[in-house]
């Protein structure tokens, strides 16, 4: 398998332009993690979907913040407006449950991660 | 407020030498400990975990020590070898269906040759 890939690897924008980062998780896999990582605050989860469905959001920071999983092979994750403290690499992360019992933590498979620069 | 706390944002080695990696907790419900690895441009990759109901888990060169009653978990590395040198995160979670790792800061290690 391909792994998860995240795309762009690398964005530089100006204050207040829109900005989304796009994700395909590993087929098969029914969570997808969105993750920030700054040096002060290291890794951060934003949100998290299972089956396509948004389970918890509340590690996003802002209104100005959004995500959707329209299928269970894409995610995006949008900035609208974007903000120089915004600047980080984000994660996309996924995992599947397996036996269906409900998600053991463990394995994440992560992304290369999208390094986003706001000027 | 950082739940998991990694307080040596950075370790340098000898290769060969052991590597200790460090990680405090302050959530008691956290039953469950990983850590990652994160090589430069690259996405984090699980490496090791541990239950509480262990206070130990080895694998290969990799041993993670847990410490219920002081809330710590370690990291060793023995013998460090210079593939070795990455950010090393610390993350905890409770088993009761919880899907959220929560992350340390992470520590750099260097393992020079």
């Amino acid at each position: 398998d391909a792994g998860v890939i995240q795309s762009p690897r690398h964005e530089v924008t100006e204050m207040g332009q829109e900005v989304t980062l796009r994700c395909k998780p590993i087929s098969g896999h029914d969570y997808l993690f969105w993750y920030r990582q700054t040096m002060m605050r290291g890794l951060e989860l934003l949100i998290y979907f299972n089956n396509n469905v948004p389970i918890d959001d509340s590690g996003m920071p802002e209104d100005r913040f959004s995500a959707k999983m329209p299928n269970a092979s894409f995610s995006t994750l949008k900035i609208q407006p974007s903000e120089p403290r915004d600047s980080a690499v984000y994660f996309c992360a996924s995992v599947t449950a397996g036996t269906g019992l409900g998600l053991i933590p463990g394995e994440l498979f992560f992304g290369e991660g999208s390094r986003l620069t706001v000027l | 407020d950082q739940q998991v706390k990694q307080n040596s944002p950075s370790l340098s080695v000898q290769e060969g030498r052991i590597s200790i990696l460090n990680c405090d907790y302050t959530n008691s419900m956290f039953d469950y400990f990983l850590w990652y690895k994160k090589y430069p441009a690259e996405g984090p990759t699980f490496l090791i975990s541990i239950s509480s109901i262990k206070d130990k888990n080895e694998d290969g060169r990799f041993t993670v020590f847990l410490n219920k009653s002081a809330k710590h978990l370690s990291l060793h590395i023995v013998p460090s070898q210079p593939g070795d040198s990455a950010v090393y995160f610390c993350a905890a979670a409770t088993q009761g269906g919880s899907e959220k790792l929560v992350f340390g800061k992470g520590t750099k290690l260097t393992v020079n040759p």
